[in-house]
């Protein structure tokens, strides 16, 4: 079946932009949760949607937001950028609320210059 | 909150030979705690968990022992392959929270 898919897989930004990533589950599974990947900081915990509600959020500024639509699809947005925001952002899946069994997509690797 | 730490953050072995990470987590809470493997260009990958409510749990060559009174836990890896070269991440979650903390990664190296 097919895994857990990310667009755009790569992106450049300037400083102020906001960028907005996609994310779409496996089939037939309703939690989404995102994480953010950088060499100082390691796999740091965004947030969580499951039945399009925001579950958890992470230590994180309210420059960063997400939604998850009714098909399990979720985005997140990253506005007003900043050069500390390059990172790998990974979504993951799983079938229930939860960090159970995640599958991760392979990321979007934003760059801000 | 929760803290994990990972050691070692590099190991080398010789294919064949076994590897060994341990982490260690502050709070006595969790109950989740599961391994993955990251190779170059992907995400992460799941490869073995365990819950709280058991001391181990092996999957062919990968095995994983938790210590809950000492709040710490290791993943083995036996009759290791140039094919296990990766990053490998512990993590751990409480009951009821929705997200991992994850350690900072093991870089594992298999010299053929």
């Amino acid at each position: 079946k097919a895994g857990v898919t990310q667009t755009p897989r790569y992106l450049i930004k300037t400083r102020g932009q906001q960028v907005t990533l996609s994310c779409s589950p496996i089939s037939g599974h309703r939690s989404v949760s995102w994480y953010q990947q950088t060499p100082g900081q390691g796999l740091q915990f965004l947030f969580e949607y499951f039945s399009e509600t925001q579950r958890n959020k992470g230590n994180f500024p309210g420059r960063f937001s997400g939604r998850q639509f009714s098909n399990s699809r979720s985005e997140m947005n990253v506005s007003t950028l900043e050069l500390g925001d390059s990172a790998l952002y990974l979504c993951a899946s799983s079938p229930a609320t939860g960090p159970y069994g995640y599958t991760f997509g392979s990321g979007t690797r934003l760059t801000v210059v | 909150g929760e803290n994990v730490e990972q050691h070692p953050s590099t190991l080398s072995v010789q294919e064949g030979d076994s590897a060994v990470i341990k982490c260690t987590y502050s709070d006595s809470a969790s109950n989740y705690f599961p391994w993955y493997k990251q190779e170059l260009g992907k995400g992460p990958q799941l490869i073995i968990d365990i819950r709280s409510n058991v001391g181990e749990k092996k999957d062919q060559r990968i095995a994983v022992t938790l210590n809950k009174t000492a709040k710490h836990f290791s993943l083995h890896i036996t009759e290791t392959q140039p094919e296990d070269s990766a990053v490998y991440f512990c993590a751990a979650s409480s009951g009821g929270s929705e997200k991992l903390v994850f350690g900072k990664g093991t870089k594992l190296t298999v010299n053929p």
